[in-house]
């Protein structure tokens, strides 16, 4: 069965270093989303994309965040300068249609330190 | 996006079938009810989409009475692996919804706890 991937699994990094958070959606979807969640709290959207730009982005995702389809198969947030709070999973997902079942992948694990 | 509120626990035993109740009483016409299941340190997993009455697939069931304002997510004979949380998300995805991007709203969920 297909699945979305990301790379690394865990990052650790210092405070105001940049990150770039890699997925690789199922091959022939063409919605791509990145969810965080910090430690014990909820799934949070972040950011939806589809056709080469962003759909709709949530307050967290701000000037610090972009995300990018460099090639036909990569889908990258990239954190400029990373803040303590940035810590927490990070959540890839795919979709087929705009209104389709989103496929998570197994996650980052972000530690800003 | 209609709120929705379920409980925050359930224990259950292993063989026992366990239904998990999701409120959504501002639910819209094109609303659909889609069920996630979260394991510790994954990412969220779809179980099961239903719009109304009964939707059975090989991991669950979803049962949605006719007013829609309430679902029931039934898991069968569960066992010790179905310990997660359990997420009900009430939005316009699925068929009868055109236009628009479909982000998910994450509410707290339901820690599903199986016991030996």
């Amino acid at each position: 069965e297909p699945e979305v991937t990301q790379t690394p699994s865990h990052q650790v990094t210092q405070m105001g270093q940049e990150v770039i958070l890699r997925c690789v959606p199922i091959s022939n979807h063409l919605y791509f989303y990145w969810y965080r969640q910090i430690l014990g709290q909820k799934v949070e959207f972040l950011v939806s994309f589809y056709n080469n730009e962003i759909s709709e982005k949530s307050e967290i995702f701000d000037d610090q965040f972009s995300v990018e389809r460099p090639d036909g198969s990569n889908f990258t947030l990239k954190i400029r300068s990373t803040k303590l709070e940035d810590s927490a999973m990070y959540f890839c997902a795919s979709s087929d249609d705009s209104q389709g079942t989103q496929y998570f992948g197994p996650g980052t694990r972000l530690l800003v330190l | 996006l209609a709120k929705t509120t379920q409980p925050i626990s359930m224990d259950s035993y292993e063989g026992q079938e366990v239904n998990i109740t999701c409120s959504h009483n501002n639910i819209a016409t094109n609303d659909y009810i889609t069920w996630y299941q979260q394991f510790p340190s994954q990412g969220p997993r779809f179980i099961i989409q239903g719009y109304k009455t009964k939707v059975t697939n090989e991991v669950a069931s979803l049962f949605i009475p006719a007013d829609r304002k309430s679902s029931t997510l039934s898991l069968p004979r569960v066992s010790l692996s179905d310990t997660a949380v359990y997420y009900c998300l009430v939005g316009a995805q699925g068929p009868l919804f055109s236009g628009g991007y479909n982000k998910l709203i994450f509410g707290a969920g339901t820690r599903l706890a199986v016991h030996p």
